[in-house]
């Protein structure tokens, strides 16, 4: 069963940084693109950064543009998202998910609780 | 990247059926034709519905339906149910590996 598990979340002063991971079971890892996906208390989904499979290829929202690093391990199944000058509008529930060759998103991790707070 | 225009609410009866729609720009959507839905329920991770415009997933019920006109895609669930009522939302490729998300519609059953 493919399945992905997020952690590193928790609460946090603004300005200060957080590093999520996410670890993947059930699937070739390394065959895939992988990205974050967050959504505020209440709020829609937002996409927030991806990966291709060997790393070559990275991309960001606006909104975390060069302040939020995506990386990950092949070789232990790994993908995280370094957090740097965190913001009170980064409070979100952050998933990791795997993007399949049709672009779409499948599975979701549970997700892990980033709060921005003083 | 803004996000793509979707009802805040939709409602209907059991038995009945209820379409969702997903408005964006020739560059949210771009000449592609992958176009995704979630649904959420209250306290669950996004569950993929429909990817590719139309395609059903495995174990995703032949109630849910996909289509897409111009710069609006639609998600049809037929037959509802009560195990229905949930947010729904969609997704676009934007082109450049960058995706935008819908803002989101709660469909009540009412």
């Amino acid at each position: 069963e493919v399945q992905l598990v997020e952690s590193g979340g928790g609460l946090v002063q603004p300005g200060r940084s957080l590093r999520l991971s996410c670890a993947a079971w059930g699937f070739t890892f390394n065959d895939y693109a992988m990205h974050w996906v967050r959504q505020a208390p209440g709020k829609g989904l937002e996409w927030v950064s991806g990966i291709s499979w060997d790393s070559s290829d990275i991309i960001y929202a606006d909104s975390v543009k060069g302040r939020f690093t995506i990386s990950r391990d092949n070789a232990n199944s790994f993908l995280y998202l370094q957090m740097n000058s965190l913001r009170v509008e980064d409070t979100a529930l952050y998933y990791c998910t795997k993007r399949n060759s049709g672009r779409h998103f499948d599975p979701w991790g549970q997700g892990t609780l980033v709060t921005v707070s003083s | 990247q803004s996000a793509l225009t979707q009802p805040p609410s939709a409602s209907g009866s059991p038995g009945q059926s209820v379409t969702i729609s997903c408005s964006g720009t020739s560059s949210d959507f771009g000449a592609y034709n992958y176009v995704s839905w979630y649904q959420q329920h209250p306290g669950n991770a996004p569950k993929l519905m429909i990817y590719e415009v139309k395609k059903r997933p495995s174990g995703v019920p032949d109630r849910f339906s996909g289509s897409k006109s111009g710069n609006t895609a639609s998600l049809t669930v037929s037959g509802l149910q009560a195990e229905d009522e949930a947010d729904y939302y969609c997704n676009s490729y934007a082109g450049g590996n960058s995706y935008v998300f819908g803002t989101g519609t709660r469909v009540t059953v009412l």
